[in-house]
């Protein structure tokens, strides 16, 4: 079956700096979408992609869709502690069913 | 507007017990999904109901089973409870028909833990 794979699985960066997650998929996807978990919390939706090579933005986060539409990237700019969590990526099995990548937990330090 | 609701918060059961979870989707919503969340497993996609009717489940034996209401709430329960179903069980509800198609609301979710 479709396998959603993330990396990093865990990354510590100091406040201000960069982070990115990568989201590899088995096969081409419809859409990808981006969820953001905090420590003790649930899955937030924080954006759907369909185009291939498409890219959003929201504030300090970028995302974007392969040219290919088998993988897909977070990109955090200037990491704030307000960032911390668990950002998963989900990909759909037909139209039933999301495959969930087993995430990238970020920790911040001030 | 109210989001998902889950209940109860914690659920302590014995190895062999039954447990039985609950979910109110968000009003106007229909779609229900179950996840199971494991330490370092992800989120594991459980059971999808919709209009009453179960539309998918993912790969689990049949001691997990659930139903859904008129009322468009959902049950999830988990018969002859193994030590390994300790989890967060989270649910999600959708306006869109299928969670491929867009964005899922998910409740706070309901730890298991099985002693």
């Amino acid at each position: 079956g479709q396998q959603v794979m993330q990396i990093p699985q865990y990354q510590h960066v100091q406040e201000g700096e960069d982070f990115t997650t990568y989201c590899n998929s088995s096969t081409t996807l419809s859409n990808i979408q981006w969820y953001k978990q905090r420590p003790g919390g649930h899955p937030v939706f924080l954006i759907q992609l369909v185009k291939s090579g498409e890219v959003k933005k929201q504030k300090r986060l970028t995302f974007q869709f392969g040219e290919a539409k088998k993988n897909s990237s977070l990109h955090i700019t200037a990491t704030q502690t307000t960032d911390v969590g668990t950002y998963f990526c989900a990909g759909p099995q037909g139209y039933s069913t999301l495959t969930f990548g087993k995430g990238t937990m970020l920790l911040v330090s001030p | 507007e109210a989001g998902v609701t889950q209940s109860p918060t914690h659920l302590i059961k014995t190895r062999g017990q039954q447990a039985t979870l609950r979910c109110s989707p968000i009003s106007g919503h229909t779609s229900v999904y179950w996840y199971q969340q494991a330490l370092g497993l992800g989120l594991q996609f459980l059971l999808w109901y919709d209009e009453g009717e179960e539309r998918n489940r993912g790969n689990f034996p049949p001691r997990f089973s659930g139903r859904q209401f008129p009322n468009y709430s959902s049950e999830l329960n988990v018969n002859a409870l193994e030590l390994e179903d300790s989890a967060l069980y989270l649910c999600a509800s959708s306006y869109l028909l299928g969670q491929a198609r867009g964005e899922q609301y998910f409740g706070p979710g309901t730890r298991l833990t099985v002693t």
